[in-house]
């Protein structure tokens, strides 16, 4: 186990809406960063943060947004769902703004339908 | 374009056999590697990384190869087990992308008993 954890573990959520998923970091990282993984699929970056700032954006429209609080969890937004974003979406953390070695969460499978 | 990929979709191996699975990489800047190990349901799990100033690097029952010259990383496994099975994932971090991680399409392993 990694110590990172998420919230929900399944969502099913219906296009057009809006959904928040929460991670909470390992003890000790106060990096978090979020990967989008589509069935059969390597996870795509997303973003990350360091310090509750955003530190670097993959190729996501804005509607895919987050936060990281004081204790470094983290949530991500995602406004106006479509059928594509189903996925499972995975949170990592790390030691560092450029720390390398992330450790990963269970994911959380979203589903839109 | 960046992108790190994988030769082979699909490996099957008798238990006990050693395993081998091969990844390209495109970015010569690329300095970091790693091997994730995802079981179904879960997250990715770390194997194993190098850097590029290193050619290769041992962990237990695992072994990892760079040859920078052509690209290409690989990931061994000796005595392969049935609890090896699973998909793996080798992805590449360049120091000047932050935390990015990009992450190959990933090859599952299947172990025979």
């Amino acid at each position: 186990e990694t110590g990172v954890t998420q919230s929900p573990t399944h969502l099913i959520k219906t296009r057009g809406q809006q959904v928040t998923l929460r991670c909470s970091s390992q003890s000790g990282h106060n990096t978090v960063s979020w990967y989008q993984q589509a069935l059969g699929q390597g996870p795509q970056f997303i973003f990350q943060y360091y310090r509750e700032e955003e530190n670097g954006r993959g190729n996501f429209p804005p509607r895919f947004s987050g936060l990281q609080f004081p204790n470094y969890s983290s949530e991500l937004n995602v406004n106006a769902l479509e059928l594509d974003d189903s996925a499972l979406y995975l949170c990592a953390s790390s030691g560092g703004q450029t720390s390398y070695e992330q450790y990963f969460g269970p994911g959380t499978r979203l589903t839109v339908t | 374009g960046e992108s790190v990929g994988l030769h082979l979709p699909t490996l099957s191996v008798q238990e006990g056999d050693n395993s081998i699975i091969n990844c390209a990489y495109s970015n010569s800047a690329s300095d970091y590697f790693i091997w994730y190990k995802q079981e179904s349901g879960k997250g990715p799990q770390f194997i194993i990384d190098i850097r590029s100033n290193m050619d290769k690097r041992q962990g237990q029952r695992v072994t990892v190869l760079l040859n920078k010259t052509v690209k290409h990383l690989s990931l061994q496994i000796a005595a392969t087990q049935p609890g090896d099975s699973a998909v793996y994932f080798c992805a590449e971090n360049n120091g000047n992308q932050g935390g990015k991680l990009i992450f190959g399409q990933g090859t599952e392993l299947s172990v025979k008993p």
